[in-house]
């Protein structure tokens, strides 16, 4: 089993959707939370990070469940540039004050005109 | 501001040989990750470079090796390649510190191994 799991998808949906992609942690240890999104060839870039009081970024929120050990992302009022991957990643093993960042394999969104 | 850089961007080799990919840290950052990411997957871990020691290692073989250097850059080598080394390589710069701070990822180091 991977630590961090996500559904790959795709998910595609209609322009002016609301999508919404979960992912599951394994490592209770797990200290930080974040989405980043990819786009086709490109690097991984920050989108949001996730907090236990759940936190909004425009018509993305995130949300943190400790004790079901998953995070959640919730795209409203979707538009074709949202389309792209979307990475869960966790950080756990403080080690010499470094952070162990694990991602899972991603979420495909397609958003259709 | 200039953020994570890498090189090359591109690169062909054959099965059996050596390769070192390079990578400059964001501007204040002191921690370097490299990720190995296959096609249709997510990065994954290879190892963390903090004050010029690997501190952090994932399940990748002896044959992964880095280096960083006093400047805070560094280098991931790989040699005997095997032609299930071919995938994107990724250089994310971090600030050490009490709280996980976000990794900032360079454009990677696309590896093709023939």
């Amino acid at each position: 089993r991977k630590e961090v799991e996500q559904d790959p998808g795709p998910f595609n949906v209609p322009e002016g959707a609301t999508v919404a992609f979960n992912c599951t942690y394994s490592n209770s240890a797990s200290q930080s939370f974040f989405w980043y999104r990819q786009d086709c060839r490109k690097e991984p870039k920050l989108l949001m990070s996730v907090y236990s009081s759940g936190n909004e970024d425009g018509r993305f929120t995130a949300q943190l469940n400790r004790a079901s050990q998953y995070i959640s992302l919730l795209i409203r009022d979707s538009k074709l540039s949202d389309s792209a991957t979307y990475l869960c990643a966790v950080t756990r093993g403080r080690t010499s004050g470094t952070y162990k960042y694990i991602f899972g394999t991603g979420t495909r969104l397609k958003v259709l005109a | 501001d200039a953020g994570v850089t890498q090189s090359p961007t591109h690169l062909i080799k054959t099965r059996g040989q050596q390769v070192t990919l390079r990578c400059s840290p964001k501007s204040g950052h002191d921690t370097v990750s490299w990720y190995q990411q296959a096609l249709g997957q997510g990065p994954q871990f290879i190892f963390q470079y903090y004050e010029e020691e690997e501190r952090q290692r994932g399940n990748f073989p002896d044959r992964f090796s880095g280096h960083q250097f006093p400047n805070y850059s560094s280098e991931l080598n790989v040699n005997a390649l095997l032609l299930g080394d071919s995938a994107l390589y990724l250089c994310a710069s971090s600030l050490s510190g009490s709280g996980a701070n976000v990794l900032t990822f360079g454009a990677g180091s696309r590896l093709t191994v023939l």
